[in-house]
């Protein structure tokens, strides 16, 4: 069964402290692998996607790497405003199409 | 502007009715998708679409309904037989395999 974890559930950190979420997956036909900010109440805006192991992606303050068993998402000096839920999701083939398979996310708390 | 449109915002039923979720986009993408979000679990699949005229259940189908007439149009109902139907529902796009999926603002559903 396609299976993807994310760790930690929650993380509290200070202005500028930097740290790493991560996301493991157990997929059979990984076609990629999503990442999305979500705020409260509303839907998920897409961060970045990665296709291959060893491929990493930067967006101001974040990194996100893959290798074949996870992925991390790296953020350096965080501010207030980067206080989100982290979603990640594996992007699987079926025979209906694509579709991508969430993990619980990791809830982020920035705070002065 | 282009995007995924869901309204209402906010819906409320009593229990024992059907209520339909409007999902539109603008965006020419061939793909839906429907979500549903509870607290502290991640979103889950309920259906999914790649032609106009086809698709297929997802993870948790059971007590809901679709149809897609329309390209742009996915509308999701959820029926009496749905056992627990107060949610975050979360309408989703995509062009073809590997590009980014989108998310619309979702629906709040809260049955009474």
């Amino acid at each position: 069964e396609d299976q993807v974890t994310q760790s930690p559930e929650a993380l509290r950190l200070q202005e500028g402290e930097s740290s790493s979420l991560n996301c493991s997956y157990t997929v059979s036909g990984l076609r990629g692998l999503f990442w999305y900010r979500q705020d409260p109440g509303k839907g998920p805006e897409f961060l970045f996607t990665l296709y291959s192991a060893g491929e990493e992606k930067e967006k101001e303050r974040l990194k996100a790497t893959l290798t074949k068993k996870e992925s991390f998402l790296h953020i350096t000096a965080p501010k207030p405003e980067d206080s989100a839920t982290y979603l990640c999701a594996a992007d699987i083939l079926t025979g209906g199409g694509n579709k991508l398979t969430f993990g619980t996310g990791t809830q982020l708390k920035v705070e002065l | 502007d282009g995007g995924i449109t869901q309204s209402p915002k906010y819906l409320f039923r009593k229990e024992g009715q059907n209520v339909t979720l409007s999902c539109e986009q603008n965006l020419n993408h061939d793909a839906m998708y429907w979500y549903r979000q509870d607290p502290g679990q991640g979103l889950r699949l309920i259906y999914y679409s790649q032609i106009v005229n086809d698709f297929q259940k997802g993870d948790i189908a059971e007590g809901y309904s679709v149809s897609r007439e329309k390209k742009e149009s996915f509308p999701l109902t959820v029926t009496s037989a749905q056992k627990n139907p107060t949610a975050f529902y979360l309408c989703a796009s995509r062009q073809a395999a590997h590009d980014t999926q989108y998310f619309g603002p979702g629906t709040r559903l809260t049955v009474l």
